[in-house]
């Protein structure tokens, strides 16, 4: 069964604007976490934001955050201001477990992306 | 600090042939996992290495196999080429000592089965 949801295909959104890139999970483990990456057309994953499942605050980093919505399965990404360079597919991955002495420490699972292009 | 290399980063093999791809992580993780990824099956878990042990195994046959050194780097090797297994494979790694484990990426190897 698909674990990780991402629904918009793709999206465009003009330069300077806001965007929200949905993701909703699927887990019966209390203890995960939830990650955002970035793939330019170059081909590499780039790290953008990370929640654990316990974590009081939605994360923040620059100018991404998380809207992570525990109850509702939720955890859609937020870019503010788009930039050009902001184009790129975007994954929301999960890794259950927490702790390294779980044995899916190096396993996320992934959705499958939604395509941004940001216009001018 | 250097990032997580992966070489080569292209190559064309085919059908029955085997391929080998290397990848250097990022000085000090021990932590080394291997992806798959195709347009239509998305990004899909191969196997993680930690201190020259497979910690886990993702859902692919036999063909598909891995190492790794003492000095952490690693290989994968795909054996028997299948025109299925043309795809961009990530080698991924992660500190065992950072509270998030994010996993760090190489730009991947793209291998072409003709």
């Amino acid at each position: 069964a698909q674990k990780i949801t991402q629904t918009q295909p793709g999206m465009f959104v003009q330069e300077k604007e806001a965007v929200t890139l949905d993701c909703t999970y699927d887990t019966s483990d209390p203890s995960y976490g939830l990650f955002w990456y970035k793939q330019p057309s170059s081909g590499e994953m780039i790290f953008l934001i990370y929640q654990g499942s316990y974590d009081q605050q939605n994360a923040t980093e620059g100018r991404y955050s998380l809207n992570f919505q525990k109850a509702r399965k939720s955890a859609n990404l937020v870019i503010s201001a788009s930039q050009l360079g902001d184009s790129a597919m975007y994954f929301c991955a999960m890794r259950e477990g927490l702790r390294w002495t779980t044995d899916s420490w190096g396993k996320l699972q992934f959705g499958a992306g939604t395509q941004v292009v940001v216009t001018p | 600090k250097a990032g997580v290399t992966q070489t080569p980063r292209y190559l064309i093999k085919t059908r029955g042939q085997q391929v080998t791809l290397s990848c250097s992580p990022i000085s000090g993780h021990r932590s080394v996992s291997w992806y798959q990824q195709t347009p239509g099956q998305g990004l899909q878990f191969l196997f993680e290495y930690f201190s020259e042990t497979q910690r886990n195994k993702g859902n692919f046959p036999g063909r598909f196999s891995g190492r790794q050194f003492s000095n952490s780097r690693s290989e994968m090797n795909v054996s028997t080429l299948e025109l299925g297994d043309s795809a961009l494979y990530l080698c991924a790694s992660s500190s065992d000592r950072e509270n998030t484990g994010e996993l760090f990426f190489g730009e991947g190897s793209r291998l072409t089965v003709l």
